[in-house]
């Protein structure tokens, strides 16, 4: 089973771009084939960011995709999540999955998770 | 996109007992459903999928039904371990996925 740890920046200002990585480690990245993001702003539900393919098809939450890029970097066993213009509403724990093992659609491994606060 | 209602929003129960929690869709999502627990700090962990499917290495005193619009994760003797926040998400309509907004299944 895979490990998966999110890095990230701590605080982005307003409109600036929030990127964050996850790390797979204890197995190669290839060994999946999709990879997910999930955010929980505090006090709210779950959402879901969008999702990698090995192949680098892509699937993303409408609400979040004209501002939204996830890519992959298979040598070096991480994928990464980009948002433009961030603003307050961005703030989130990020957590970064292994996706759609047990079954299309669910979101099998998790990352703890990394804490963007998005202020100036 | 399909809304997910889980109640209540706070269940508390005594060690060695039952817990229900119960999720609803805004429409129709077949067994395409998933449970997960969440402890603090820690990573969510997926329990449930098909709505009925425990996932590798979960115990049997989680068991997961329903299909259509009203799903239950019902938790037998209960342990300390087991209280945490619970929730669901359809991936039948997509995308994108969507969760309920949690239980907090809480020691009484």
């Amino acid at each position: 089973q895979v490990r998966l740890q999110e890095s990230g920046p701590g605080l982005v200002k307003p409109s600036e771009t929030l990127s964050v990585t996850c790390s797979v480690s204890g197995g190669s990245i290839t060994s999946g084939f999709w990879w997910s993001w999930v955010r929980q702003a505090p006090g709210r539900r779950l959402e879901w960011i969008g999702e990698i393919h090995l192949t680098g098809t892509t699937n993303y939450n409408p609400s979040l995709e004209s501002r939204l890029t996830i890519s992959l970097d298979k040598s070096r066993n991480q994928f990464s999540l980009s948002l433009v213009s961030v603003t307050a509403a961005d703030t989130a724990v990020y957590h970064c999955v292994s996706a759609r093992v047990a079954a299309a659609g669910t979101l099998d491994f998790w990352g703890r998770g990394t804490l963007v606060t998005v202020s100036s | 996109e399909v809304v997910m209602t889980q109640s209540p929003a706070t269940l508390s129960v005594s060690p060695g007992e039952r817990a229900t929690l119960s999720c609803r869709a805004s429409q129709s999502i077949s067994t395409n459903l998933a449970w997960y627990q969440q402890k603090p700090g820690q990573a969510p962990r997926l329990l449930i999928y098909g709505a009925s499917r425990r996932a590798t290495g979960i115990p049997a005193r989680f068991s997961g039904s329903g299909s259509g619009t009203e799903f239950t994760l019902t938790i037998t003797t209960l342990q300390s371990a087991d209280f945490a926040v619970y929730y669901c998400q359809q991936y039948n309509d997509w995308p994108p996925y969507t969760f309920g907004q949690g239980t907090k299944l809480d020691m009484k």
